[in-house]
């Protein structure tokens, strides 16, 4: 069972250069999310999709956008990379109502 | 809005010793709860859930109890081994305005335990 898949699970940008973070879910969930985490800080949601054509903003949106590709995919694109968001990110699906969190396991992301 | 408190860590134990990681919430609705482990270099993994008052939640000798009297949602376990060393997240899940369910992590309690 490959649950949550991220690509790529390390990257280094230099400031300025732009990405996308890739997340892929085969569990046929609704809802997908994007956090990332940082030392002291837990968890901090970016965006979510509750349904496939739909995303909302999260407590942290600023300098990221995402799409919702399909059912299975929901990609995070940094347009402008800033030593800030030097972070891991998860990806992360659930099912319809209060369903637990899928993970994946994560894209270190540094920020030179 | 709603939220998760947790006890800060690190918290330290030697093998067989009893854990507790107390964790108490704050929520509009009626929430769900959670606790994920997470191990080096892994996403967060689901530990055990309670979906209603008086819930216990259990998985791999870990039980957490929903006690909505009292707002809390604290882990145990009896006996810990060295391979329950990681980090672990109290989290809620509730029902937004929006008709989401978004949930709501603490921010995380690490665990050593030393042979």
């Amino acid at each position: 069972n490959a649950g949550v898949t991220q690509t790529p699970k390390f990257q280094v940008l230099k400031t300025g250069q732009s990405m996308t973070l890739q997340c892929a879910q085969d569990m046929n969930h609704n809802s997908m999310y994007w956090y990332r985490q940082d030392p002291g800080m837990g968890l901090r949601l970016i965006y979510y999709s509750a349904s496939e054509g739909t995303t909302d903003k999260g407590e942290v949106p600023n300098g990221y956008n995402v799409s919702r590709l399909n059912k299975r995919e929901f990609s995070l694109r940094l347009e402008s990379a800033a030593p800030s968001q030097t972070s891991v990110y998860f990806c992360a699906s659930s099912g319809t109502g209060n369903q637990p969190q899928h993970f994946g396991d994560g894209t270190r992301l540094s920020i030179l | 809005g709603d939220s998760v408190t947790q006890m800060e860590g690190p918290v330290t134990l030697s093998e067989e010793a009893f854990l507790t990681i107390n964790c108490t919430y704050t929520a509009t609705g009626y929430p769900s709860l959670f606790w994920y482990v997470q191990y080096p270099g892994e996403g967060l993994q689901l530990l055990l859930k309670a979906t209603k008052a008086d819930d216990k939640g259990s998985n791999k000798g870990f039980e957490a109890t929903y006690r909505k009297e009292t707002t809390s949602f604290h882990l145990e376990k009896g006996s810990v081994q060295v391979s329950d060393s990681a980090v672990y997240f109290c989290a809620l899940s509730d029902l937004t305005s929006g008709g989401s369910y978004i949930p709501t992590f603490g921010r995380g309690t690490s665990l050593i335990v030393h042979p």
